[in-house]
């Protein structure tokens, strides 16, 4: 069982480029969400999606775009990279709409924007 | 929108030994989770206890336990008969039990404790 797998686990861009990060869950999870992670800070969230076909802004969505056509896949592009965006990248997914239940982390994206 | 604080950005304790980490939570909502995860220096992202607000009893697993303090809105987390592998950072994370929308589903999380175990 795979659980959450998310590629690549880094990668360098420059400004100005676009990328889509990429998370797949084998847990038939209907919830699906993106957190970013920044030195001296916890996780925040990008984007969510309660289900297939559904997604919906988290605390920083600007820079991001996500879409949710199946259960499985839950990418999340970066239209025009900014050094700002320079971060680690989580996917997690939890059963159901989530909320008490825990979530399951990828190991993570490493992005650097030159 | 809600608030979780880490007061302690780094914590040492022998191996052995007993520490507590703290964690403050500000909420004007009555339903909601609590969590503990730990992040050791692989990146990863592993949970290592839960609490349901409605449930007055702490809850444990195994050598971790959290004292849960509703009124105070205090999650503080034990560590007992610390051990190497406890190494990491440790993260406290809300969770609303309401659909709230508008871009406050989803962990709100602390900024951390980096926990320190010396042999």
């Amino acid at each position: 069982n795979a659980g959450v797998t998310q590629t690549p686990k880094f990668q360098v861009l420059k400004t100005g480029q676009s990328m889509t990060l990429q998370c797949a869950q084998d847990m038939n999870h209907e919830y699906m969400s993106w957190y970013r992670q920044d030195p001296g800070m916890g996780l925040r969230l990008i984007h969510y999606s309660v289900g297939a076909g559904i997604t919906d802004q988290g605390e920083v969505p600007n820079g991001y775009n996500v879409s949710r056509s199946t259960t499985e896949d839950f990418p999340l592009r970066l239209l025009s990279a900014a050094p700002s965006q320079t971060s680690v990248y989580f996917c997690a997914s939890s059963p159901g709409q989530g909320y008490g239940q825990p979530q399951h982390f990828g190991d993570g994206t490493r992005l650097s924007i030159l | 929108a809600q608030t979780v604080t880490q007061s302690q950005p780094e914590m040492s304790v022998q191996e052995a030994e007993t520490v507590t980490l703290s964690c403050t939570y500000d909420t004007s909502e009555s339903d909601y989770y609590l969590f503990w995860y730990k992040q050791p220096p692989s990146r990863q992202m592993i949970l290592v206890i839960r609490q349901e607000a409605y449930k007055q009893q702490n809850a444990t697993e195994n050598r971790f336990s959290v004292n849960f303090q509703k009124a105070a809105k205090s999650f503080s987390l034990k560590i007992s008969d610390s051990q190497l592998g406890d190494a990491a950072m440790y993260f406290c994370a809300y969770r609303s039990a309401l659909d709230s929308g508008g871009g406050a589903d989803g962990l709100t999380f602390g900024k951390g404790t980096h926990l320190i175990i010396q042999p």
